[in-house]
Parts: C-alpha cells; structure tokens; sequence
C-alpha cells in the first residue's frame, strides 16, 4: 500500500529560524494535507495542496504540492513558541488518507 | 475546539475484554472516519461513514467494527483486546463523502489494555 516518508523525525530549532519538513513517497497521490497535533489533541488542519506544483500559505506557513505528486514540504518561517507541536503530512489515494510518521518540532525560547 | 466529540477519553481495560468508544461529529457532517494512532505506527485510517452507511475501509481489524446511526453518531467496538490494541482513537467528520474534504478531529479516546 501507499507510504508516506516524513522527515526529518524531529527537529529542535531556535526561536525566530525557518523550519523545513518534507514527505516524500513511490506512490502519486492527488492531495496533501498538512497536520499539527498538539499535546492531548487531535490534528488539526494547516494547509490543503490540490494540483501538482501548487504553493499555498498560510500566514507563516507555507506548503508546496510537488510536481511529480509524489512530495510535498512544509516550511514555517520565524518560528515562535506555540510553533510546537507534531507535524503531520497525508495524502489523499482512493478517497483514502495516508499519514506520514510526523515530524516533533520542539523550539527553545 | 473542533466541535466532534469523543467520549471517553481515557479507557482502561483487560485483554480478552470489550470496549465502545463513541464519536459526535460536527452539526451537519455526514461523514466519520477512525483513526488509530500508536507509538510505533502514527496514524492509520480505520474505516469511514457516510451518511450511515460504510464508504471505505483501511487497515482495520476483523475484532473491531464501527457503525453510523441515524443521528451520525458513531461508535467503534473493540473486541477481545490484546495488549497490542492499546493506542489513541480518534474520530474525525467531514461534510462531505470524499476523504481529501476537510476533516475535523476529535480529541481522541486514549485506551491503555493491561
């Protein structure tokens, strides 16, 4: 079945730096989603990537669908403490979500 | 807050045993999809309704079954629990029946079999 590869697995950054993350895959997929989790809650929805090549923001964040529609990356700029949390990718395969293993974002104030 | 609500939301139990986790989606979703998310395997999609009926199934195990009421509620029963079934369950709802629509995540029922 299709398989996410989410990296980097976590991530320990200083205030104010720009954060990358990616997921990468063998298999085409026709949407990327972006997650966060906070501790003790479900996912919550970031960004929603629909075409190949399409690069959508929100605020600081932002998220490109990768022209082979076999990766997506998230970035986040001037990163800040509530920024902290589990990073999730998924993609969408026969009305099916599949999710990456997350990456941990920890940030020291 | 999401507006889907899971109840409970920490369940102790024994292996051999049987449990019913519950799941109120959003005012006017029709569909709710369960997730499992453990340790070692992140999330995995378990299976979604539609309107009360099933609309897609993913890795879910033959001792587990999920129904959708008329009221779109939904419950998810665990049966005959092994040690390896111990995770967080969540609940997610959507309006529509397509799984790239936006889904709305409850807060997750954590079950701990001893």
């Amino acid at each position: 079945g299709q398989q996410l590869n989410q990296s980097p697995q976590s991530m320990f950054i200083q205030e104010g730096e720009d954060v990358s993350m990616n997921c990468t895959s063998s298999s085409i997929f026709n949407t990327w989603l972006w997650y966060k989790q906070d501790p003790g809650e479900g996912p919550v929805l970031l960004i929603a990537l629909y075409k190949a090549g399409e690069l959508t923001s929100n605020g600081r964040l932002t998220a490109q669908f990768g022209t082979t529609r076999k990766d997506s990356f998230l970035n986040i700029s001037a990163s800040i403490p509530s920024d902290v949390g589990i990073y999730f990718c998924a993609g969408e395969y026969g009305n099916k979500l599949v999710f990456g293993a997350g990456t941990i974002l920890r940030v020291k104030s | 807050d999401s507006g889907v609500t899971q109840t409970p939301k920490h369940l102790i139990t024994a292996t051999g045993q049987r449990v019913t986790l519950r799941c109120s989606p959003r005012s006017g979703d029709l569909s709710v999809y369960w997730y499992q998310q453990s340790l070692d395997q992140g999330l995995q999609f378990l299976i979604q309704y539609y309107n009360g009926e099933e609309r897609a199934k993913g890795n879910i195990l033959e001792r587990f079954s999920a129904q959708q009421f008329p009221d779109l509620h939904s419950e998810l029963n665990l049966s005959s629990l092994e040690l390896g079934d111990s995770a967080l369950y969540f609940c997610a709802s959507s309006p529509g029946r397509v799984a790239k629509n936006i889904q709305y995540f409850g807060a997750g029922t954590r079950l701990s079999v001893l």
